[in-house]
């Protein structure tokens, strides 16, 4: 199992900010993912977080808007950059225990952002 | 999109009653993984079933899995108000990155 830290919990915004999300992890972990929840809908991937070297994004997200570091194997922050209204939402982050035909994922608490 | 579908959207039902719900999903995976959300918080690992399982059971809950219809259900029985919460499914679609379903909004009333 995993205990995943994240801060802040929530915070509001303002429009044209920048804000890091930071993501402890109680052990050493290959795997880490950010994820992004839009108010009342499904989990989206935004990246996997990669130890030493660039995040790998997902379709639809670009490291400009959303640049991740992972200086170790049990640390990572995502930053939202220039944030809009519409960046509002759960950003997640998560780690997979385990290779990945019978790995789980842990889960933050989550990040909770409201942009103003 | 890869992401998986899930119905119903919405449940609600009575403390005591079984609670079922569907995922479907669009490419070849290697397991199929049921998650649990409180309240817009972390989501928790319920059940993890292979592709090579037909059915799993963890307590009240029971996972069926039919890779041929590319579909799983989620059955939670003698459900109580603290079941209430986002159920979520998620896939590995062969790889290591997760890719999760609509979800299902289960209310149990006491």
């Amino acid at each position: 199992s995993a205990v995943i830290s994240q801060k802040p919990s929530r915070d509001i915004c303002q429009r044209g900010t920048s804000l890091t999300i930071q993501c402890q992890v109680d052990s050493q972990v290959t795997m880490m993912f950010w994820y992004r929840q839009q108010p009342g809908q499904s989990l989206t991937l935004i990246a996997t977080a990669n130890q030493g070297s660039e995040a790998t994004y997902e379709s639809g997200f670009v490291i400009d808007k959303f640049p991740i570091s992972r200086p170790n194997l049990t640390f990572s922050t995502l930053t939202v950059s220039n944030m809009s209204p519409e960046d509002s939402s759960i950003y997640l982050c998560s780690v997979l225990t385990g290779a990945a035909t019978y790995g789980e994922l842990f889960f933050g608490e989550g990040s909770r952002l409201t942009v103003l | 999109s890869q992401q998986g579908e899930e119905d119903p959207q919405a449940l609600s039902i009575q403390e005591g009653e079984n609670a079922t719900m569907n995922c479907s999903y669009k490419t070849s995976i290697n397991n199929l993984q049921w998650y649990r959300q409180n309240s817009g918080r972390g989501l928790v690992h319920l059940i993890l079933i292979r592709s090579n399982e037909r059915e799993k059971h963890s307590g009240r809950l029971r996972v069926t899995l039919d890779t041929s219809k590319k579909s799983s259900s989620l059955l939670i029985t003698a459900s109580r108000a603290a079941d209430t919460a986002s159920y979520f499914c998620a896939t590995d679609a062969g790889t290591y990155k997760y890719i999760f379903g609509t979800g299902t909004r289960l209310k149990v009333l006491a």
